[in-house]
């Protein structure tokens, strides 16, 4: 079993729709978790961190479910500069530099259509 | 602006010739850098860990006679592709973070593409 695991899509829906991700990890032990965007040939960049009891920043909401290793993140009224790969991310517990390796989901791709 | 670079950001070369990335942190000092290469449509997968003045640590499956990575100070890192062939044409991105800041908080190049003839 791949440890952070998503939906690879492609997504593609109208402007203004509202399109959900869904992501399952592996290890119990993680620690935090996080939704990143990254553009085609483009470095990922930090959407949100993701909390457990949800947080929302605009029109994304992230959401996380310890007891299923679950996280979400919902777009609502989608732009077109939407479109992009959306990133699943998991910190593990610990310290040292071990405790920063980032492990990425493959990545849902989002095409926003006008 | 940027806080680490990364050169260059994309480069085509023939099979068997070696290719040099340099990350660059450019205001604070880091003392470890993350490799990461991704293949398209996958994941970044994590090559290795580097640590200024230490050996590096590779992943499970990732040669280290053929990834070379030196960290000799703490604002350079390099990965060096010893004769690329083909399978190695990939977008290849370091990353770093500020000692005591948010473990959220990491700082990525802007990646290197790689196209090995």
């Amino acid at each position: 079993r791949k440890e952070v695991e998503q939906d690879p899509g492609p997504f593609n829906v109208p402007e203004g729709a509202t399109v959900a991700f869904n992501c399952t990890y592996s290890n119990s032990a993680s620690q935090s978790f996080f939704w990143y965007r990254q553009d085609c040939r483009k470095e990922p960049k930090l959407l949100m961190s993701v909390y457990s009891s949800g947080n929302e920043d605009g029109r994304f909401t992230a959401q996380l479910n310890r007891a299923s290793q679950y996280i979400s993140l919902l777009i609502r009224d989608s732009k077109l500069s939407d479109s992009a790969t959306y990133l699943c991310v998991v910190l593990p517990k610990g310290a040292g530099a071990g405790s920063y390796q980032l492990t990425f989901g493959k990545g849902t791709k989002l095409s926003v259509i006008p | 602006g940027a806080v680490v670079s990364q050169h260059p950001s994309w480069v085509i070369c023939k099979s068997g010739t070696s290719v040099k990335i340099e990350c660059r942190s450019l205001d604070f000092q880091a003392t470890t850098m993350f490799w990461y290469r991704q293949f398209p449509k996958q994941s970044l997968m994590l090559m290795a860990t580097s640590n200024e003045g230490s050996k590096a640590t590779y992943e499970q499956g990732v040669e280290k006679d053929k990834f070379l990575i030196n960290h000799a100070s703490l604002t350079l890192s390099t990965l060096t592709v010893t004769s690329a062939h083909p399978e190695d044409s990939s977008f290849y991105i370091c990353s770093t973070y500020r000692q005591g800041a948010p473990r959220e908080t990491q700082y990525f190049g802007p990646g290197t593409r790689l196209l090995v003839l």
